[in-house]
């Protein structure tokens, strides 16, 4: 079974748009989030982290946790076409000082 | 800050060559880890460092060696090259997965095709 999942998609929204990217993870005891953003070619960087259940914002971006669902989501408001790229759901299991990634999903942005 | 470093950006090997991927972090660093990610896929962790002197084996380790002499290196080395490592090799590293606000820092990765 695996870790953590992802829609590999792609997610196609037009430009203005808000795209929701989600995510599951089957560790119940898993502690912290992270969306990763990977253009193509390029190395993953971070864009957001939670930790806590709710809500968090930054920016255009909004990371959402549910822990007792097991359920991470990232929704990015405003979408630009400079959004489009694979976004990847990390978590930290509960007794591990690594993170496991998922699959990613490749998000596209219509102008 | 160079931040984190990879050579060789490219590399195309025979079957049964050895090479080394080499990684260096400038950012004091405690944890450092190698990913590879094969085409449409996730990342997976090879192995990984949480200090000088100490490494572990992460989820596909099998044809792969490390080693962790400094905080700032972190070498990746195939000793027996086989189709199924050609790859994009990543090194990331962090300051500790316990600090809050903390993240992984990638370099920008090893192409490696074995033919």
């Amino acid at each position: 079974q695996k870790e953590v999942e992802q829609n590999s998609g792609p997610l196609s929204v037009p430009e203005g748009a808000i795209a929701s990217l989600n995510c599951t993870y089957s560790d119940r005891g898993s502690q912290s989030f992270f969306w990763y953003r990977q253009y193509s070619g390029k190395s993953p960087e971070l864009i957001m982290s939670i930790y806590s259940n709710g809500d968090k914002e930054d920016g255009r971006f909004t990371a959402q946790l549910n822990k007792a669902s097991q359920y991470v989501s990232l929704l990015i408001r405003d979408s630009q076409p400079s959004d489009s790229a694979t976004y990847l759901c990390a978590v930290n299991p509960e007794y591990g000082n690594k993170l496991v990634f998922g699959a990613g999903t490749i998000l596209r942005v219509k102008s | 800050n160079a931040g984190v470093t990879q050579t060789p950006k490219f590399r195309i090997l025979k079957i049964g060559q050895s090479m080394t991927l080499q990684c260096t972090q400038d950012m004091n660093h405690n944890y450092m880890y190698w990913y590879r990610q094969d085409p449409g896929m996730g990342l997976k962790l090879i192995y990984y460092s949480v200090g000088a002197g100490i490494t572990d084996k992460g989820e596909v380790p099998n044809g792969y060696n490390v080693s962790r002499s400094t905080t700032e290196d972190f070498p990746l080395r195939l000793e027996l090259a086989a189709p199924s490592q050609t790859s994009v090799y990543f090194c990331a590293s962090s300051y500790s997965l316990l600090e809050l606000n903390n993240e992984q820092f990638f370099g920008p990765g090893t192409r490696l095709t074995v033919l």
